[in-house]
């Protein structure tokens, strides 16, 4: 079993619609969680990170983390044909200094 | 924008040439890192760089060689390489080796073919 478990995708919505992306994991030294955002050949950009369990909201973009079930969630709202990208999670312990990446999430947003 | 800026973008050498991949950022972080991305895959940690020093290898052939020059620029030595290595490559930083919530920020990436 992988560390982390990311649907690849791909996903398609229409402009407007509200995106959910998934990531579960195994590891419960996992304390510290970030989502990236990745468009076609180019590098991975920060979007969000959390450490506790809960919500954390930055615009248009929520993300969520459930440490019991070991599973979090970046929502998107208002989606719009530029959050068009792959989407990583990514984790890692409080000692464990390496991340550990999702396989990432194709996202298409269609006008 | 990001601020680890790497250099060239796009890179194409043959199997017997030797070049290098160029990484710099400004931010003070004290943490450098080199992962390797191949299409559809997620990034895979190559060497990580804590202080100047080479903290970790992730049991990366000798073709590649990693360089720290100082605290702000980091280098990816090239030789012999093989069709297979054709990947991007990324360069990032942190403000320290997995400390706390520290979160590591990424280059755009040289893109990199061998033939």
């Amino acid at each position: 079993q992988k560390e982390v478990e990311q649907d690849p995708g791909p996903l398609s919505v229409p402009e407007g619609a509200i995106v959910s992306l998934n990531c579960t994991y195994s590891n419960s030294a996992f304390q510290y969680f970030m989502w990236y955002r990745q468009y076609s050949r180019k590098g991975p950009e920060l979007l969000m990170y959390t450490y506790s369990s809960g919500n954390k909201e930055d615009g248009r973009f929520t993300a969520q983390v459930d440490k019991s079930s070991k599973y979090i969630s970046l929502f998107i709202r208002d989606s719009q044909p530029s959050d068009s990208a792959t989407y990583l999670c990514a984790m890692r312990g409080s000692t464990l200094g390496r991340l550990y990446f999702g396989r990432g999430t194709q996202l298409t947003v269609w006008p | 924008d990001t601020e680890v800026t790497q250099t060239p973008k796009h890179l194409v050498m043959g199997m017997t040439n030797k070049k290098s991949l160029k990484c710099e950022q400004h931010m003070g972080h004290r943490a450098m890192y080199w992962y390797k991305q191949k299409a559809k895959k997620p990034p895979e940690l190559m060497f990580v760089y804590s202080y100047e020093k080479l903290s970790i290898n992730e049991s990366v052939p000798s073709r590649f060689s990693p360089e720290c020059p100082n605290s702000s620029l980091l280098n990816l030595h090239l030789h012999a390489l093989q069709p297979e290595d054709s990947a991007l490559y990324l360069c990032a930083s942190s403000q320290d080796w997995g400390q706390g919530i520290d979160t590591i920020y990424f280059g755009e990436g040289s893109w990199l073919t061998v033939v």
